[in-house]
């Protein structure tokens, strides 16, 4: 089936409005996982859903951050108040974990400008 | 503290050389390990997945893991224009599920 994909591509927003990003994983994994990629920084865990397990958030920078994931398909991860320092480019990525692979595959990306 | 480190490159080598592409992680206890491609803009793109030491090949790649040296590695023969890149390890630890991923080596392989 298809690949994970993300919505919007791109997002340009003025500081304080906030946001929300999609994101579909690929058809029948059970994680899901969002990173975020800052300009000449390596990618940075944000927040990962597993199945119907409480999601570990521990990667998220601020409670300005959230994100849910419906009927344990669907992502969206929430920013309030955005600030300068969010521009970034958002990650999706989703597996199928089992005793024998956890391999994670990306989707495209959602850019975010905080103006 | 879990680290993953990479040389940031940029690794230059000239076509049809071998590339080789190095990382180290600081947490004893990783049991998964991925080699990752991204092209400028890109999202990134899996190449290697290795779990056990020793060497895995498939097709110009090969990783090789090293547990007791805390080392993992990639090497692409008969590098080709199409490989330049920024290459990322990514580590996952025993108890968790998430990705440690290194800041990338960027390749550049001149026709």
């Amino acid at each position: 089936g298809a690949g994970v994909s993300q919505s919007p591509s791109n997002k340009v927003t003025e500081k304080g409005k906030d946001v929300e990003l999609r994101c579909d994983p690929i058809s029948g994994h059970t994680a899901l996982y969002w990173y975020r990629q800052s300009l000449g920084q390596g990618l940075e865990f944000l927040i990962y859903f597993q199945g119907n397990s409480a999601p570990d958030k521990s990667g998220l920078p601020s409670d300005r951050f959230s994100a849910e994931r419906t009927g344990g398909s669907v992502s969206t991860l929430t920013i309030q108040r955005t600030q300068q320092e969010d521009s970034a480019v958002y990650l999706c990525a989703s597996s199928l974990v089992t005793r024998r692979t956890d391999t994670q595959y990306f989707g495209p990306g959602t850019r975010l400008t905080v103006l | 503290q879990k680290e993953v480190e990479q040389n940031s490159g940029p690794l230059s080598v000239p076509e049809g050389a071998i590339a080789s592409l190095n990382c180290t992680y600081s947490d004893r206890g990783s049991q998964s390990f991925f080699w990752y491609r991204q092209y400028s803009g890109k999202s990134p793109e899996l190449i290697m997945s290795i779990y056990s030491n020793g060497d895995k090949e498939d097709g110009r790649f090969t990783a090789q893991l090293n547990k007791a040296s805390q080392y993992v590695s990639l090497l692409i023969r008969d590098s080709q224009p199409s490989d330049s890149a920024t290459y990322l390890c990514a580590v996952i630890s025993v108890g968790y599920s998430t990705l440690t991923f290194g800041k990338g080596t960027m390749l550049l392989v001149s026709p």
